[in-house]
């Protein structure tokens, strides 16, 4: 059985503040994501990576940077936190060509 | 033009009705279709997926592919009160190093008993 864990479920910053979100999975997956979601928008992309050390930017990287030092692990930096960055954040693994298995999520304050 | 549209909702129906949830696409390399459900404060679940075109039945649940009109549905006969979530298209166009997924924003659904 897949898992994918997330460092914390919920997490309060303040603006300007840098903000690591962890992710884990245990089934030596090459594809990993990170997606923001929100209301009325969906999924949408930040960045993914299909090897270690590689990563490929996605629909919305500003303001974002990752990481990815171990196979298992894929971190979600955010630089310098905005308001605007206050979203759902969710991590994925993937078994191409469709089957995508996500974390339980981040819900992200920025205040 | 986003690549991948669907109808936010949100969808109420009454326990028993026939669901369906439509999506379309604009780009005609897709080769898997998808259904992903959300249950609230989960990541989603894959449901179904649909090589090419064609119809596809899991239970209570029909998928259907019509690559002509770039147009794909997710139908749910007698629908339960534990099917309310979101709903979520997806497309993908293969194996790749590479490999991502394209969602649709998502249906939130809602059976009401």
């Amino acid at each position: 059985d897949v898992k994918v864990t997330q460092s914390s479920r919920y997490l309060v910053k303040r603006t300007g503040e840098k903000v690591f979100l962890e992710c884990v999975q245990d089934m030596d997956h090459e594809n990993m994501f990170w997606y923001r979601q929100d209301p009325g928008l969906g999924l949408r992309l930040i960045y993914f990576s299909y090897d270690v050390k590689m990563k490929e930017k996605g629909d919305i990287p500003e303001g974002y940077s990752v990481s990815r030092e171990k196979k298992e692990r894929f971190s979600l930096i955010l630089e310098s936190a905005s308001t605007n960055q206050t979203s759902m954040y969710l991590c994925a693994t993937l078994t191409p060509p469709y089957e995508q298995y996500f974390g339980p999520g981040t819900r992200l304050t920025v205040t | 033009q986003k690549e991948v549209e669907q109808d936010p909702g949100p969808l109420s129906v009454p326990e028993g009705a026939i669901v369906s949830l439509n999506c379309t696409y604009s780009n005609s390399a897709f080769q898997y279709f998808m259904w992903y459900r959300q249950y609230s404060r989960k990541g989603p679940e894959l449901l179904m997926y649909t090589y090419s075109s064609g119809n596809k039945e899991d239970g209570r649940f029909t998928a259907q592919v019509d690559k002509s009109s770039k147009y794909i549905s997710l139908f749910i006969r007698d629908s339960q009160p534990s099917d309310s979530a979101t709903y979520l298209c997806a497309m993908s166009f293969g194996y790749s190093s590479a490999s991502k997924i394209i969602f649709g924003s998502g249906t939130r659904l809602s059976i009401r008993p």
